[in-house]
């Protein structure tokens, strides 16, 4: 399969912990990476490679894998936290990109 | 400051092409791969085609396969996205990105406010 699947919504009450998950094929091969999402801006990478945060990201966002499954973990999350999460990998080819459907959270 | 801007969207009627246009400054443009995304209205995102730092691999997602061609002028800092046998369906806002690696295609690290294509009569 050359999909990723998302749960479509997730909330988490402010401070405490949350898990966004994505599933698919490629995963089992390549690391996925996480980007966050608000309304009316560009998407911003979160996490990349087995746990990597780009400079500015906090440090309450980790990620980690298993088998057909990636995970992004939000410990502590914030208001800010709000919005779309989307996960992506490349396929087997190499040539070609994948993006999961997304995750909604919402901090309550 | 690494930054992308894209250029070109507008209304535009089904069947009739496009060219979207986007301008790099702040990194070594050749030195990465790059890559257009879009997303239609209320919609996620949607990878659409990328290319490595010399052209030598490119790669467009099927729905777009055969109809859009992606190119790259490292001399220009400029990413292109040549638009064919527009559809409604794609209607979206496109994104310009930069991978973080120069020949695989992995995790874009920075991000375009987007140029919004309209396809429609």
């Amino acid at each position: 399969s050359s999909e990723l699947t998302q749960d479509p919504a997730v909330s988490v009450a402010l401070g405490q912990t949350v898990r966004i998950t994505c599933q698919g094929d490629s995963l089992r091969f390549f690391f996925a990476g996480w980007y966050h999402q608000k309304p009316g801006l560009a998407p911003i990478l979160v996490i990349y490679g087995r746990n990597n945060r780009p400079s500015g990201i906090p440090d309450r966002f980790s990620g980690s894998s298993s088998g057909n499954t990636t995970s992004l973990t939000i410990t502590g999350a914030q208001a800010e936290d709000e919005g779309d999460y989307y996960c992506n990998s490349r396929d087997s080819s190499g040539k070609i990109l994948l993006f999961g459907g997304g995750t909604k959270l919402t901090v309550l | 400051e690494v930054q992308v801007v894209e250029s070109g969207g507008g209304l535009v009627q089904p069947g009739r092409s496009l060219r979207l246009s986007c301008g790099a400054s702040g990194f070594t443009f050749d030195d990465y791969a790059m890559h257009w995304v879009r997303q239609a209205p209320g919609k996620g995102l949607e990878w659409v085609a990328g290319v490595s730092w010399d052209s030598g691999i490119i790669g467009y997602a099927d729905s777009v396969k055969g109809r859009f061609t992606i190119s790259r002028d490292n001399a220009k800092n400029s990413l292109y996205l040549q638009m064919h046998s527009l559809r409604t369906e794609d209607t979206a806002l496109y994104f310009c990105a930069k991978d973080r690696t120069s020949y695989a295609f992995g995790d874009l690290d920075s991000w375009g406010q987007g140029t919004l294509v309209i396809v429609s009569s």
